[in-house]
């Protein structure tokens, strides 16, 4: 079964401050995301990428910058927290012969003040 | 571009009780259906999908139709169980050109079952 881990699990970040959530897959999936969840709003797309290298924006990129050193590794980059930036935040991979069934890892609770 | 509307929540039902979340889409494409469900603490999992019009999902006691003529695909349960207090997110992906990278979600449902 696919697994897709991200730490930290829980983080409190200063206003202004940088900020990086990691993901991990071992799935040999092609696709990483990073969305973001919002009472209200639901899930929305900041960033994804499909191949190791190369990222591309979302929906929501604004404030957000990613980065894929690897096919396992998708990193979400906050250069200056902001308060709007409180949320929970997932990670997720599939490929492209999975129907695009996402496989999602548990959150990132990120709180900032 | 494309968006998903289903039900805003929350909702509470009593154990035993009928479910329906309705799910109502727009998109210029030819999409795939997929209703996700989320348990406190856990991420978002797939509950089923159905990539073809006309067609029905199943999972789990969860039904659901795919109905291209009315744009929906409403969430269905014939008797609700306390386990099943979750939140449940519509969502599409269209097949345009082989752009199937990414999904559109709904706002999502947030479930409530008493015993």
């Amino acid at each position: 079964e696919a697994a897709v881990t991200q730490s930290p699990r829980s983080k409190v970040a200063v206003t202004g401050g940088k900020v990086t959530l990691s993901c991990h897959q071992t799935n040999n999936h092609d696709y990483m995301y990073w969305y973001r969840q919002d009472t209200g709003h639901g899930l929305r797309l900041i960033h994804y990428s499909y191949v190791a290298d190369s990222t591309e924006k979302g929906d929501i990129p604004d404030g957000y910058k990613a980065s894929r050193p690897s096919q396992e590794n998708f990193s979400l980059i906050l250069e200056l927290a902001s308060l709007s930036q409180t949320a929970v935040y997932f990670c997720a991979s599939n490929n492209r012969g999975l129907g695009n069934t996402l496989y999602f890892g548990e959150g990132s609770r990120l709180i900032v003040v | 571009g494309d968006s998903v509307t289903q039900t805003e929540g929350p909702v509470t039902l009593s154990e035993g009780t009928s479910l329906t979340v309705n799910c109502s889409y727009e998109t210029k494409q030819y999409p795939t259906l997929f209703w996700y469900v989320q348990y406190p603490g856990e991420g978002p999992q797939l509950l089923f999908k159905v990539p073809k019009a006309n067609e029905k999902g199943s999972s789990r006691g969860f039904e659901a139709t795919y109905n291209k003529e009315a744009t929906s695909f409403h969430l269905q349960k014939a008797s609700v169980q306390e386990s099943d207090s979750a939140v449940y997110y519509c969502a599409l992906s269209d097949h345009s050109g082989g752009s199937n990278y990414k999904l559109t979600f709904g706002k999502g449902t947030l479930l409530t079952v008493t015993p």
